[in-house]
């Protein structure tokens, strides 16, 4: 059980573009999402928690015009890259909360992200 | 001082023998502990998590956890190649709105 999912696992793109990422849970309900950012050889850096139906929580210093995320279901958050640049090439990643009364978090696969 | 600490390492262990993790925190008032397991190149995996004083065991794998000290650590028993990774510690922290915060993780190497 807590299968998270992401899609796609890698994207290039030309610099300009938008990127738009999937996280699905797979075989649960999931009201809370996290997006997580991990440069090489780095921690990872929350960007924004998720919740389903409400507006996204943004961690200071992330864009949130830049880095757009749609919790439209229990089971599926998005997070756009608009006009995608070099220096946000990363691994993006997304984990989601089993249930409402836990802090255990599991984690999606993740999607490399490329900007040329 | 910072929220979550670990050391980074590398942490260089023999295969067999037992691989010991440590972790300490800022938060007096932190409730719960994660360890997870980060590949190269791909994302962390829930090992454990522990919530009281003491210890916890899941097959090789033991949690300590001790509050009074703000410290917590991850015991790998006959540790394996396998188990060459990077050991992240997470913490909740009443400071921060109850978010996990992440270490940065110690890289383990199990020499074979």
């Amino acid at each position: 059980g807590a299968v998270v999912s992401q899609h796609p696992s890698r994207v290039i793109c030309k610099s300009g573009t938008s990127v738009k990422i999937e996280c699905r849970s797979l075989d649960f309900q999931a009201t809370t999402m996290f997006w997580y950012r991990q440069f090489p050889k780095q921690s990872l850096m929350l960007m924004a928690t998720s919740n389903e139906g409400s507006k996204a929580t943004y961690e200071q210093g992330v864009e949130k015009d830049k880095f757009l995320i749609n919790h439209a279901s229990l089971t599926l958050s998005t997070l756009t890259v608009t006009s995608a640049h070099p220096e946000d090439s990363s691994f993006y990643i997304c984990s989601a909360l089993v249930g409402i009364w836990t802090d255990t978090q599991y984690f999606g696969p993740g999607t490399r992200l490329t900007v040329l | 001082q910072k929220e979550v600490e670990q050391n980074s390492g590398p942490l260089s262990v023999p295969e067999g023998a037992i691989a010991s993790l440590n972790c300490t925190y800022s938060d007096r008032g932190s409730q719960s502990f994660f360890w997870y397991r980060q590949y190269s190149g791909k994302s962390p995996e829930l090992i454990m998590f522990i919530y009281s004083n003491g210890d916890k065991e899941d097959g090789r794998f033991t949690a300590q956890l001790n509050k009074a000290s703000q410290y917590v650590s991850l015991l790998i028993r006959d540790s394996q190649p396998s188990d060459s990774a990077t050991y992240l510690c997470a913490v909740d922290t009443m400071n921060r709105d109850d978010k996990i915060i992440f270490g940065k993780g110690t890289r383990l190497h199990i020499l074979p």
